[in-house]
C-alpha cells in the first residue's frame, strides 16, 4: 500500500524552539507539498517541492523553511516556532500535475502544539 | 491570484437525502480534483476531472466540471452516514503549475 508517513502524530513544542517535521513518501513522487489545515480555514500551503533541491513558497511561507535532499523527504523546519504556529501540519506528495495519476497522497498528520 | 470558492461551508442532512457541494474559480482551470476527509482524518483523492463539461460517477457520487471549466460540483444520491466528512475541491490554474489551489471544504453532517 502507498504511503506518506509524517514523524509524529502529536508533537508539544517550547515557543523559540526550532522544530523538524519529516515526510516521507514511498511511491517515487516528484512533487512533495507541506500545508496546514486550521479550523475555518481550509488547507493552506506553506511550500513545496516539484524536485530534489527545489523549493517554492506557496501561501503562507513566512516563519518557515524546508529542505529536500532525497527525493522520497520533505521537511519542514520552523525556524522559531511561535503559539501562531499551533496547528494541523499535512504532508502531501503527487506525480506532476496534470498526469492522469497526479492526485495527491496525504500523511496522517501532525497536530503541533506551541506552548 | 487564483482562488477557488467553494459553498456551502457547512451542510447538514438527514440519512436518505442528497448533498451537493459547489466549487467555482475566479479563473479557468485546467482540472479539478476532489478529496474527502473524514473527522479526524486525513484528505483522500477521489477523482479527477479534465474535459469541459466532463460528468464522472462513483457508485452515488457525481462529479461534473462546468463547460467554461471554471467550476464543478459534487452531487452525492442518498446519503449514508459514511458520508460524513469535508469535501474539498482543488483546482490547477496556470498551464503548467504543478500546485493545486484547495477550496475551503464543505462539511457534511448527517441525521441517521
Amino acid at each position: 500500500d502507498v504511503k506518506v508517513t509524517q514523524s509524529s502524530r502529536y508533537l508539544v513544542k517550547r515557543t523559540g524552539e526550532k522544530v523538524f517535521l519529516e515526510c516521507v513518501q514511498d511511491m517515487d513522487h516528484e512533487n512533495m507539498f507541506w500545508y496546514r489545515q486550521d479550523p475555518g480555514l481550509g488547507l493552506r500551503l506553506i511550500y513545496f517541492s516539484y524536485d530534489v533541491k527545489m523549493k517554492e513558497k506557496g501561501d503562507i511561507p513566512e516563519g518557515y523553511s524546508v529542505s529536500r535532499e532525497k527525493k522520497e523527504r520533505f521537511s519542514l523546519i520552523l525556524e522559531s516556532a511561535s503559539t501562531n504556529q499551533t496547528s494541523m501540519y499535512l504532508c502531501a506528495s503527487s506525480f506532476p500535475i496534470g498526469t492522469a495519476l497526479s492526485g495527491y497522497t496525504f500523511g496522517s498528520g501532525t497536530r503541533l502544539t506551541v506552548v | 491570484g487564483q482562488q477557488v470558492m467553494q459553498i456551502p461551508q457547512y451542510q447538514h442532512v438527514q440519512e436518505g437525502e442528497d448533498f451537493t457541494t459547489y466549487c467555482n474559480s475566479s479563473t479557468t482551470l485546467s482540472n479539478i480534483q476532489w478529496y474527502k476527509q473524514r473527522p479526524g482524518g486525513h484528505p483522500v483523492f477521489l477523482i479527477q476531472l479534465v474535459k469541459s463539461g466532463e460528468v464522472k460517477k462513483q457508485k452515488r457520487l457525481t462529479f461534473q466540471f462546468g463547460e467554461a471549466k471554471k467550476n464543478s460540483s459534487l452531487h452525492i444520491t442518498a446519503t449514508q452516514t459514511t458520508d460524513v466528512g469535508t469535501y474539498f475541491c482543488a483546482g490547477r490554474g496556470v498551464q503548467g503549475a504543478q500546485k493545486l489551489v484547495f477550496g475551503q471544504g464543505t462539511r457534511l453532517t448527517i441525521n441517521p
